[in-house]
């Protein structure tokens, strides 16, 4: 199985703090993606980056978030000023790249805004 | 509205019998479908992958896809209590294609001994 780290597990903030979550996604993989999950259900896509240049992301972490990928063994998901609706299970994933490719997620970052 | 959309919602079925889940994308640009599983507490795992019209087969589970329909369906005979979790359909594809997944708001598939 892949190996993708995420930290730390766990994360509480009050609303309007800013919060910093880590990745390291798995050795040679060069895709990272970041996801969002609330209640244990859909999936929702935030932003991909390719060989560490961030390619695709949604409006919110536009507007809100901040995404870097500092190198190919360290990714980083913060949010600027949280909200309760922040409240979330933030997933990593990374792939090989390409179309066809598995993504392998790690164990996530659950963040809670009081 | 969903592009990628799943049901049923929610599943029971006896140890030992056969769970049924289907999956449906809204957007003709999909090309591939994957299946992921994920157990209480646990981050998503593949689980299939289908690329082509037919069936795929592994162990027990057999995925099929219609491409014409952009429809596919997990199917696990001899359901096991271990089976329990929410399963997650994914799909990608299109020009400009990142290998970026829609995930659908899963089913979730509960085992009962």
């Amino acid at each position: 199985d892949a190996a993708v780290t995420q930290k730390p597990r766990y994360l509480i903030k009050m609303k309007g703090q800013e919060a910093e979550m880590k990745c390291i996604p798995e050795k040679g993989h060069t895709a990272v993606f970041w996801y969002q999950q609330k209640q244990s259900k859909e999936l929702k896509f935030l932003i991909y980056f390719q060989n560490q240049q961030p390619l695709d992301q949604i409006d919110m972490v536009k507007e809100r978030f901040s995404a870097v990928c500092p190198s190919s063994s360290l990714c980083s998901l913060g949010i600027r000023t949280c909200e309760a609706e922040d409240s979330a299970l933030y997933l990593c994933s990374s792939s090989p790249g390409g179309t066809q490719n598995t993504l392998y997620f790690g164990a996530g970052t659950r963040l809670s805004v009081l | 509205q969903q592009k990628v959309q799943q049901s049923p919602e929610s599943l029971i079925v006896p140890e030992g019998g056969m769970a049924s889940l289907n999956c449906t994308s809204s957007d003709r640009n999909v090309d591939y479908f994957w299946w992921y599983r994920q157990h209480s507490g646990k981050s998503p795992k593949m689980l299939m992958s289908i690329f082509s019209n037919g069936e795929k087969e592994e162990g027990r589970f057999t995925v099929h896809l219609n491409k014409a329909s952009l429809h596919t369906s997990l199917h696990i005979r001899d359901s096991q209590p271990s089976d329990s979790a929410l399963y997650l359909c994914a799909a990608s594809g299109g020009t400009g294609n990142t290998g970026k997944l829609i995930f659908g708001l899963g089913t979730t598939l509960q085992v009962q001994p």
